[in-house]
């Protein structure tokens, strides 16, 4: 049971929207804890995708955006395209764990 | 550009020590959380621990596995290593190493992964 709660999957059609959501709590997002969002491609690491909350390292596209608002986060993929089928993780900071969490991971399918 | 290299034994023994090490090339220690976290098969990413260089090194694991894993930094060699004791299938999985933000927490260098199977 991961302390942040993803739906374990998501789909839509290509060029549509789609929202990951992070639900974790008052001892990680909600104690103002950053979130961060990774990508991982079928076989292979995990890829930096959204820091600090809404930031994009250099390099990944703008139809990729991050919010949180409370003990929840977001992360938004409009326009889907094909190479967006990956799993996705959020993971931030738990103070009563003192340990760096993550999500158990939503698989995007793109139909 | 930053790049981590896991190397290490694909296979250990139950109640055995797993032990692998991450190469750090394309960059130094600096101030960062030089980070293994591990995938089991089909699961999520679990975090094990974190080493800083920063006077003799500070380490933090996760407090599921804390009493069963040493990190370290051999600096010589550009490389820190994760040693995890008395292993079970359930250690089986993707090792990955990665560095940390020392003040966002978020990993922007991953290693491919090494694969370790537990089994006798």
């Amino acid at each position: 049971q991961s302390v942040l709660t993803q739906p374990p999957s998501v789909s839509g059609a290509p060029g549509q929207r789609v929202t990951i959501s992070c639900t974790g709590g008052s001892s990680n997002i909600g104690a103002g804890y950053d979130v961060h969002w990774y990508q991982q491609l079928p076989g292979t690491a995990p890829k930096l995708l959204i820091f600090i909350n809404v930031n994009r390292p250099s390099g990944v596209p703008d139809r990729f955006s991050g919010s949180n608002s409370g003990t929840s986060a977001s992360l938004v993929i409009t326009g889907l395209q094909a190479e967006d089928e990956a799993d996705y993780y959020c993971a931030s900071y738990d103070n009563t764990l003192t340990a760096s969490v993550f999500g158990g991971g939503t698989k995007l399918t793109v139909l | 550009q930053v790049q981590l290299q896991e190397s290490g034994p694909g296979l250990v023994k139950p109640s055995e020590t797993l032990s692998l090490a991450c190469t750090i090339s394309g960059g130094s220690f600096g101030s960062y959380y030089w980070t293994w976290i591990r995938q089991s098969p089909g699961q999520g990413l679990e975090w094990i621990g974190y080493i800083f260089r920063s006077g003799p090194g500070k380490t933090s694991q996760n407090p599921s596995l804390k009493s069963r894993v040493t990190i370290s930094l051999d600096t010589s060699r550009n490389q820190f290593s994760l040693r995890l004791t008395s292993v079970t299938a359930a250690d089986t999985g993707v090792y990955f190493c990665a560095r940390g933000d020392w003040n966002y927490n978020y990993f922007d260098y991953w290693g491919q992964g090494a694969l370790v199977t537990v089994s006798s």
